[in-house]
């Protein structure tokens, strides 16, 4: 079965500190580019961030670029998101998603999510 | 920064036809993709590439693509079907990802 499970979110005061989790199986994952999304309570999905599938390009959204750094070791299937100086905006449920083969695109697998709260 | 646009909300009555369309400007470039969210759920892709259903997707969604906008239409709307969607894409340089804001589709 094709699974992503994330991990790491909690209660994290303004300034501070994260790294996410996403743990991978049932595919090939150094074959597929990945994703983090997040969404704020009661709001729509915004997207995070992007890492190919050699982890060698990445992208990210204006409002955490320099702040949010995306990884991922091919070698244990696990995708990561470093999130540091958070600000109470940042508070959302964190999906990590895989993408379909390129050039297709979409995200066809979304973990469970994680909550992280930006709170003093 | 690059955004689309959809409506936030359509209603229909069961039986009937939902279309959620969603503009922006490098859609003549890029695919659209399309979500379906039910509260307390991860999203659930049903639309790829414009117009592409993904297996176990049922055949009453399909997508269509006409210069900056793109539309999602579901045919035959059942009651299962209410739900949030989201159309994404990407701006024109393929760099950035966004996603439209949502359309809540209520079914009467």
């Amino acid at each position: 079965e094709v699974q992503l499970v994330e991990s790491g979110g909690g209660l994290v005061q303004p300034g501070g500190s994260l790294r996410l989790s996403c743990a991978a199986s049932g595919f090939t994952f150094s074959s597929y580019w990945m994703h983090w999304v997040r969404q704020a309570p009661g709001k729509g999905l915004v997207w995070v961030s992007r890492i190919n599938s050699d982890g060698s390009s990445t992208s990210y959204a204006d409002s955490v670029k320099g702040r949010f750094t995306i990884s991922r070791d091919n070698a244990k299937n696990t995708l990561y998101l470093q999130m540091n100086s958070l600000r109470a905006e940042d508070t959302a449920v964190y999906y990590c998603t895989k993408c379909r083969p390129q050039p297709d695109g979409g995200m066809d697998v979304w973990g469970q999510g994680t909550t992280v709260t930006v709170s003093s | 920064s690059y955004e689309l646009t959809q409506p936030p909300s359509v209603s229909v009555s069961p039986g009937q036809t939902a279309r959620i369309t969603c503009s922006g400007d490098a859609l003549p470039k890029q695919y659209a993709y399309w979500y379906q969210q039910k509260p307390g759920q991860a999203p659930v892709l049903v639309i790829y590439k414009d117009s592409e259903r993904p297996s176990g997707i049922p055949e009453r969604f399909s997508g269509s693509s006409s210069g900056t906008t793109v539309t999602l239409t579901i045919s035959g709307v059942q009651a299962e079907d209410e739900a949030d969607y989201y159309c994404q894409s990407a701006d024109s340089s393929g760099t950035y990802e966004v996603f439209g804001g949502g359309t809540k589709l209520t079914v009467l």
